[in-house]
């Protein structure tokens, strides 16, 4: 079974630019987390997606989102970029709400802001 | 706030030695305990995890982990380390209220030949 799998894996753009992360989880699984990897604030939670509905978000601006469509693969928008937006950004699928159920890690885009 | 702590930021052990990473938590009630490891280049994938019952839980890759309520810590171990358990590792808590995890900031493990 294949795993999860995110697009792209790096990423550059300038400041105010907007930028949209793919992400598709494991085959049946239909829970979608993101999370934001920094040295700084190492990682945080950024929301959750069940069956297309938004379940869970962590404290981060409105300026990231998300949606997941029907066959459960999510994307993750970023709009007006930041410098301190430039991290690793990672999704995990489940196949329940993640909560306590293993999530199972995408490698991650690695997004850097100019 | 639910919190996780995770002391020593880099850790450096001999191969074939034993290791502990700690890890501390904060958590009203009992909590849900998870331990990832991370290799570069790479997503994270669980080593273990704690719910409820015996205290000592074992995972995968030889690691092992002792939840101790009374001090708030749920310290990951591993009798012989392989040069192939350098990685980065991260204790996590389920945040409850949050609906997902809370990760403490990793311990990066250097392994010396």
């Amino acid at each position: 079974k294949a795993g999860v799998t995110q697009t792209p894996r790096y990423l550059i753009k300038t400041r105010g630019q907007q930028v949209t992360l793919s992400c598709s989880p494991i085959s049946g699984h239909r829970s979608v987390s993101w999370y934001q990897q920094t040295p700084g604030q190492g990682l945080q939670f950024l929301f959750e997606y069940f069956s297309e509905t938004q379940r869970n978000k962590g404290n981060f601006p409105g300026r990231f989102s998300g949606r997941q469509f029907s066959n459960s693969r999510s994307e993750m928008n970023v709009s007006t970029l930041e410098l301190g937006d430039s991290a690793l950004y990672l999704c995990a699928s489940s196949t329940r709400l993640a909560g306590v159920n293993e999530q199972f890690f995408g490698p991650g885009t690695r997004l850097t802001v100019l | 706030a639910q919190s996780v702590t995770q002391p020593d930021i880099h850790i450096t052990v001999s191969e074939g030695a034993s290791l502990e990473l700690r890890c501390n938590y904060s958590y009203g009630a009992t909590p849900y305990l998870f331990w990832y490891v991370q290799s570069p280049g790479q997503g994270l994938q669980l080593l273990l995890k704690y719910f409820s019952g015996d205290t000592l839980v074992q995972g995968i890759k030889g690691f092992e982990a002792e939840f101790k309520r009374s001090q708030s810590s749920f310290n990951l171990r591993k009798p012989s380390v392989h040069w192939s358990d350098a990685a980065e590792y991260f204790c996590a808590v389920y945040g409850g209220s949050q609906g997902n995890l809370i990760f403490g900031k990793g311990t990066k493990l250097s392994v010396k030949p």
